[in-house]
């Protein structure tokens, strides 16, 4: 049982281009999603993260929207660069509890 | 920065081998997580722990066990392994200081093949 589904699972966008990156969730109760960024033969990094009070939050070139009644939240990668082909991950968690749902994951890759 | 770390990057064992996966954080969190992580399914989480000797199951707990006995150290114990156990494992460390905060701290990673 997937209760956080990401998509696609894989993405190529040319250098400059917007990426955008979909999850949905199930659990009514989680209510803190980040956005972990993995490279290759690295672990996952927290790049950023939301609380549903909020319908959106940037940080850069990267924002998370957010969608409460729809229960859906995406990331958007603003002028996608060379050094942002990694998988990133979406995730959720309970208030409380500090257990992490993961999506499963989407391989981004941009190309010059 | 937080520092976590996973005794080995890579490791080969036989069907029904003891393994030991060994972790260790260096900032003093009390939560510390095991994922295995396999393409196409993400990070699903086996075993969690709050605090020192504490241990609650995650989603796919069975053939695995945990041993906390230092707030630092975290272990993974695969009982007997199996061929479908063949997969990266990832612990990771946080702060419960604001609850569901989420902000997780990951190690490398142990890519485990058993054969």
């Amino acid at each position: 049982q997937q209760q956080v589904k990401q998509s696609p699972q894989s993405l190529i966008v040319q250098k400059g281009g917007i990426s955008i990156i979909n999850c949905a969730y199930e659990n009514t109760a989680f209510d803190y999603f980040p956005w972990y960024q993995q490279f290759p033969g690295k672990g996952p990094a927290l790049l950023i993260a939301i609380r549903p009070d909020v319908s959106e939050k940037k940080e850069g070139r990267f924002t998370i929207s957010f969608n409460k009644s729809a229960k859906q939240f995406s990331l958007h990668i603003m002028d996608s660069q060379p050094g942002d082909s990694a998988t990133y991950f979406c995730a959720a968690a309970n208030f409380g509890n500090e257990k992490l749902t993961f999506g499963t994951g989407t391989r981004l890759t941009i190309i010059p | 920065d937080v520092k976590v770390t996973q005794s080995s990057r890579y490791l080969v064992k036989r069907t029904g081998e003891k393994v030991f996966l060994e972790c260790v954080q260096d900032m003093d969190h009390e939560n510390m997580f095991w994922y295995r992580q396999d393409p196409g399914l993400g990070l699903r989480l086996i075993y969690f722990s709050y605090d020192v000797k504490m241990k609650e199951k995650g989603d796919i707990p069975e053939g695995y066990s945990v041993s906390r006995e230092k707030k630092e150290r975290f272990s993974l114990i695969l009982e007997s392994a199996s061929t479908n156990q063949t997969s990266m494992y990832l612990c990771a460390s946080s702060l419960p200081s604001i609850p569901g905060t989420g902000k997780a701290f990951f190690g490398q990673g142990t890519r485990l093949t058993v054969v």
